[in-house]
């Protein structure tokens, strides 16, 4: 099994341009999350789904999009890239059980210029 | 939402010694869990223990909570080298966020060979 795959590893945008991060897991698991890691600031939530066809908000959803239509899939979009989104951006995957634990991808790291 | 505070931000131990890491918080939790993130990876799972645990134990690893001083440890016995990397305290549910686990800053442990 991948586990939690994140493509791309890589991308640098310009400021304005869009682009979507794909996050695909291969373990029928119902949660899906979107964190962003900045240096000194931890890991905080973007956007989360508890399902197929279902999404909501975190901590600091302004400026991006995601979408839920397939459950191993989980999409976040950036519409318009400021360089206050250059980050690394990890996907997260856990089971029906809630209070197991979280499956991270390896990180999609972004720069805005 | 809330999130973990670790303390230290940073700390430094000769291979064998033991590592202690600490995490405080304000509000109520179901669990309180552990991750390690070496340089440039995702997150790997270390540990959950939940709001009527006191401590468990995984290996090298101990981990205790205290509910009445919202607070939880994190001790690495006999640290080797490979033990180097960031480590997170993550919240889970509580306040009626059921489905969000929100990460503290983490504190980089250093284990000099």
């Amino acid at each position: 099994n991948a586990g939690v795959t994140q493509t791309p590893k890589f991308r640098v945008l310009k400021t304005g341009q869009s682009m979507t991060l794909l996050c695909a897991q291969d373990m029928n698991h119902e949660y899906m999350y979107w964190y962003r890691q900045d240096p000194g600031m931890g890991l905080r939530l973007i956007h989360y789904s508890v399902g197929e066809g279902t999404t909501a908000k975190g901590e600091v959803p302004d400026g991006y999009n995601v979408s839920r239509l397939k459950k191993q899939n989980f999409l976040l979009g950036l519409e318009s890239a400021a360089p206050s989104q250059t980050s690394v951006y990890f996907c997260a995957s856990i089971g029906p059980a809630y209070t197991g634990e979280l499956f991270f991808g390896e990180g999609s790291r972004l720069t805005v210029l | 939402s809330q999130q973990g505070e670790e303390d230290p931000q940073a700390l430094s131990i000769q291979e064998g010694e033991n590592a202690t890491m600490n995490c405080s918080y304000k509000t109520s939790i179901n669990n309180l869990q552990w991750y390690r993130q070496n340089s440039g990876r995702g997150l790997v799972h270390l540990i959950l223990i939940r709001s009527n645990e006191r401590e468990k134990h995984s290996g090298r690893l101990r981990v205790t909570l205290d509910t009445s001083k919202k607070s939880s440890s994190l001790l690495i016995t006999a640290s080797r080298a490979a033990d180097t990397a960031s480590y997170f305290c993550a919240l889970g549910g509580g306040g009626g966020s059921n489905y969000k686990l929100t990460f503290g800053k983490g504190t980089l442990l250093t284990v000099n060979p």
